[in-house]
């Protein structure tokens, strides 16, 4: 069965400090990874997804198959960077594309 | 292109009434997605549809949920009679077998009193 999970509801960093946002998946086949972030009471915004291996507002995620593992950093945090973030596998069955989200965890970025 | 539109914003109401909230997905799209979300559980999938057919409804929690796509631009989530642990965030998001990611809506935020 596909799973994600995140280890931590809460993260509070210090403003400059690093930031990782651990995510842990789990599936047979092929993955595709994200991440989305919520800004507070606002829509969930795909951040970035590993196959494009881009970097977005500082943030990026490498995909560890060996420990099948999609981190997400970003080596300076900022107060703006607070919000709940999502870690999302997809996979694909006969009907298309499905999401799993992990629990997210909620950014602190303290000043 | 708009993005993905709902309606309402907000919603208050009261136990035992009807509630429906509505979905307007990306032209073009033919994946639409449920959401809910709490504090407790997080974000947790309802149903979607495929081609305004349902696909997977396992995640609507009782009889009392239901939703429709009467077509390719409008979908309808609808709780009869609400109670007050449906108090939650009702997200849509569409998508298609070209994009890559879903995406969402501004959703709903719905309050049972």
């Amino acid at each position: 069965a596909q799973r994600v999970t995140q280890p931590e509801k809460l993260l509070s960093v210090f403003k400059g400090a690093p930031v990782e946002l651990k995510c842990n998946y789990s599936y047979s086949g092929s993955p595709e990874l994200f991440w989305y972030v919520q800004y507070s009471r606002q829509r969930l915004q795909l951040l970035l997804r590993h196959i494009s291996r881009e970097s977005i507002k500082g943030f990026t995620a490498d995909l560890n198959k060996g420990e099948t593992s999609f981190h997400l950093k970003k080596p300076f945090a900022q107060e703006e960077d607070s919000a709940m973030y999502y870690c999302a596998l997809s996979t694909r069955d006969n009907y298309g594309q499905n999401f799993v989200f992990g629990p997210g965890t909620r950014l602190s970025v303290l000043p | 292109d708009a993005g993905v539109i709902q309606s309402p914003r907000h919603e208050v109401t009261e136990m035992g009434q009807e509630v429906t909230l509505r979905c307007k997905p990306i032209s073009g799209h033919d994946y639409l997605f449920w959401y809910r979300q709490t504090m407790m559980r997080g974000l947790e999938l309802l149903i979607y549809f495929n081609n305004n057919v349902p696909i997977d409804d396992s995640g609507m929690p009782e009889d009392r949920f239901s939703a429709k796509m009467p077509n390719a631009s409008f979908s309808t989530l609808k709780i009869q009679p609400s109670e007050p642990r449906d108090s939650a965030v009702y997200f849509c998001a569409s998508s298609s077998r070209r994009a890559s990611g879903y995406t969402f809506g501004s959703g709903t935020r719905l309050t049972v009193v």
